[in-house]
């Protein structure tokens, strides 16, 4: 079975700031890995995804993930936030081999001001 | 491309009803997969649907069942519902493909929120 926690539940940022998401997993099975976003009222979006390959992934906005298989980890990075950026994270793992299935870490609640 | 439609958007039932819950995925997508948001508990994986075969389930009650059809719509169904239900439900569709060559892309609908008293 796997598991995936968000170490932090809030995270409160001043614009322009960086700022780092944590998120470890447990699993007994290679995985695959996510970041999840979802903007309030609305439904979730991918953020970024590691499958294979370089364990440095980037999004399009601004959002980069360093999969660590020796601490297990997949932190969710962005050099400077903006006030969009306010949301709530989701980490998430699948399977290999097991279905799409996405077990979900708790969420972080990113809150970004001026 | 029309995204992940769910039906109905907001729903109100009582203890002991049973209610059915619809999702429409992205035209081309095989694969249908059921999540159960709540604030303690989070985002939960309910099952998974793939050419209209259960391929993954999570850890729910039997009161908690799903379908989906040739055109790869899906619904799901709770009986006996228990004020615990309370949740917002999404669906999420995807190709479904596994393997090194597939994309594990998966749409979200906007859910349905279920509220029950």
């Amino acid at each position: 079975a796997q598991s995936v926690t968000q170490l932090d539940s809030q995270v409160p940022v001043f614009e322009e700031a960086p700022v780092e998401l944590r998120c470890n997993y447990s699993s007994s099975v290679s995985v695959y890995l996510f970041w999840y976003v979802q903007y309030p009222n609305q439904g979730l979006q991918l953020l970024l995804k590691y499958l294979s390959g370089s364990t440095l992934v980037k999004s399009i906005n601004g959002f980069e993930a360093e999969f660590n298989k020796s601490q297990t980890s997949f932190h969710l990075r962005k050099p400077s936030v903006h006030i969009s950026d306010t949301a709530e994270y989701f980490c998430a793992v699948s399977e290999r081999w097991g279905g799409t299935a996405l077990i979900f870490g708790k969420g972080t609640t990113l809150s970004v001001s001026s | 491309k029309a995204g992940v439609t769910q039906t109905p958007r907001y729903l109100i039932k009582t203890r002991g009803q049973q209610v059915t819950l619809s999702c429409s995925p992205i035209s081309g997508h095989r694969s249908v997969s059921w999540y159960q948001q709540t604030p303690g508990q989070g985002l939960q994986f309910l099952f998974e649907y793939f050419s209209e075969t259960q391929r993954n389930k999570g850890n729910f009650p039997g009161r908690f069942s799903g379908r989906q059809f040739s055109n790869s719509r899906s619904e799901m169904n709770v009986s006996t519902l228990e004020l615990g239900d309370s949740a917002l439900y999404l669906c999420a569709s995807s190709l479904g493909l596994l393997g090194p060559k597939a994309s594990y892309e998966q749409y979200f609908g906007p859910g349905t929120r279920l509220t029950v008293t």
